[in-house]
């Protein structure tokens, strides 16, 4: 099993439709959690960190299920430039775990 | 305002050569990541520092080694290339890892490197 598991890709939705997407983690020691966003061919970059209580920026929400080891992320109201692939990534012990990551095509 | 610069972005190598990637960071970040991408495989550590004279491995070190220069400087080497190593490198650095770190991570925009 992998450390950390994705949804399978790629979500191809319409411009201001809502996506979630899904991700969860192996290890219960996990100690924070992340959601980066990478542009093809380009370098990640961090979108949003994610707390046990969930929390919010513009559009982006992410929320945080430390007892079923899940973590998610809503993107509301999609644009055309949110069309990239976003990685799910789990602190264990100082290192980063990434997910394989959900690439996601928005269309006008 | 730099953060992450690696240098090279592209290189071709023979199998068999050897080569260094660089990496520094502006930020006085204490640790520092090397990372692979893969198609379909994410990206899967190598080698890190959690600070300056410190190096471990991740979870793909065989055929790498590293050097922790100063705080700013994180060298990966492949002493002798293989078509295997062929990828798309990341060095990363953040404020702080180690036990209960929360910190993200800071990226440099890759080395592009074909082996042949």
């Amino acid at each position: 099993r992998k450390e950390v598991e994705q949804d399978p890709g790629p979500f191809n939705v319409p411009e201001g439709a809502t996506v979630a997407f899904n991700c969860t983690y192996s290890n219960s020691a996990s100690q924070s959690f992340f959601w980066y966003r990478q542009d093809c061919r380009k370098e990640p970059k961090l979108l949003m960190s994610v707390y046990s209580s969930g929390n919010e920026d513009g559009r982006f929400t992410a929320q945080l299920n430390r007892a079923s080891q899940y973590i998610s992320l809503l993107i509301r109201d999609s644009k055309l430039s949110d069309s990239a692939t976003y990685l799910c990534v789990v602190n264990q012990g100082g290192k980063l775990i990434f997910g394989q990551g959900t690439e996601l095509s928005v269309k006008p | 305002n730099a953060g992450v610069t690696q240098t090279p972005k592209f290189q071709v190598l023979k199998t068999g050569q050897s080569m260094t990637l660089q990496c520094a960071q502006d930020m006085n970040h204490n640790s520092m990541y090397w990372y692979r991408q893969d198609p379909g495989m994410g990206l899967r550590l190598i080698y890190y520092s959690a600070s300056e004279g410190t190096t471990d491995k991740g979870e793909v070190p065989n055929g790498y080694n590293v050097s922790r220069l100063n705080k700013r400087e994180f060298s990966l080497r492949l002493e002798s290339a293989a078509p295997s190593q062929t990828s798309v490198y990341f060095c990363a650095s953040s404020d702080r890892g180690g036990q209960g770190a929360n910190q993200p991570q800071h990226f440099g925009d890759g080395t592009r490197l074909s082996i042949l």
